[in-house]
């Protein structure tokens, strides 16, 4: 079964504009990790975020973690058309395995 | 660096049918996964290899797939007989570490499998 809800499940935006999405799950985590998925690159790593930190930003990207109320957001500042792709919340727990269990992701549509 | 390769990009077959997918991990990888796409969802984990044992198969419908890892590298994930509702995307993702390590998944392009 799949851990994480994201939400919005779709958000178009116009370019310049800063995109929101949140993500909650159900069970601890070791860490949470943003992918983004479009047509042409696949599914490609964006940011992880332990369990122990509350935010962490990778360029125009910004996570925070709030491990009491089990949600996570990923704002994109200044979005791009490029920025268009689907995007998803991934969990491990603390089991040995460290697979990743995703949500259903948000679409993102920015517009120029 | 190479990332990680898969084959067939798409292949089209009819129910009951048998199908083979393959993938090549980033060298030196040593835990490969295989996720079920199936349109509008998140990637689903069917197997998980650390070097060439099984660390999670438990998702993995067992009476019609199958998956291996000969030498820890190279891996096959086949279905036997094709269902409709197996009709999805099939990702093959390696990481550097396993274990507890925490660490990112490289992903392929995938395969795009769809059963008549």
């Amino acid at each position: 079964s799949q851990q994480g809800e994201e939400d919005p499940q779709a958000l178009s935006i116009q370019e310049g504009e800063n995109a929101t999405m949140n993500c909650s799950y159900k069970t601890s985590i070791n860490n949470l990790q943003w992918y983004r998925q479009n047509s042409g690159r696949g599914l490609v790593h964006l940011i992880l975020i332990r369990s122990n930190e509350r935010e962490k930003h990778s360029g125009r990207l910004r996570v925070t973690l709030d491990t009491s109320k089990k949600s996570s957001s990923l704002l994109i500042t200044a979005s791009r058309a490029a920025d268009t792709a689907s995007y998803f919340c991934a969990t491990v727990g603390y089991q040995a395995g460290t697979a990743l269990i995703f949500g259903k992701g948000t679409t993102l549509s920015v517009s120029s | 660096e190479a990332g990680v390769a898969q084959s067939p990009r798409y292949k089209i077959i009819e129910k009951r049918q048998s199908v083979a997918f393959w993938c090549n991990p980033i060298s030196g990888h040593a835990t490969l996964y295989w996720y079920q796409q199936i349109l509008g969802q998140g990637p689903k984990l069917l197997i998980q290899f650390q070097n060439n044992g099984v660390v999670d198969d438990s998702q993995l419908p067992k009476d019609r797939f199958s998956a291996e890892r000969l030498k820890g590298v190279d891996s096959t994930l086949k279905i036997q007989p094709a269902k409709l509702e197996d009709s999805a995307v099939y990702l093959c993702a390696s990481s550097l570490l396993g274990g507890r390590a925490i660490n990112e998944q490289f992903f392929g392009p995938g395969t795009r499998l769809t059963v008549l």
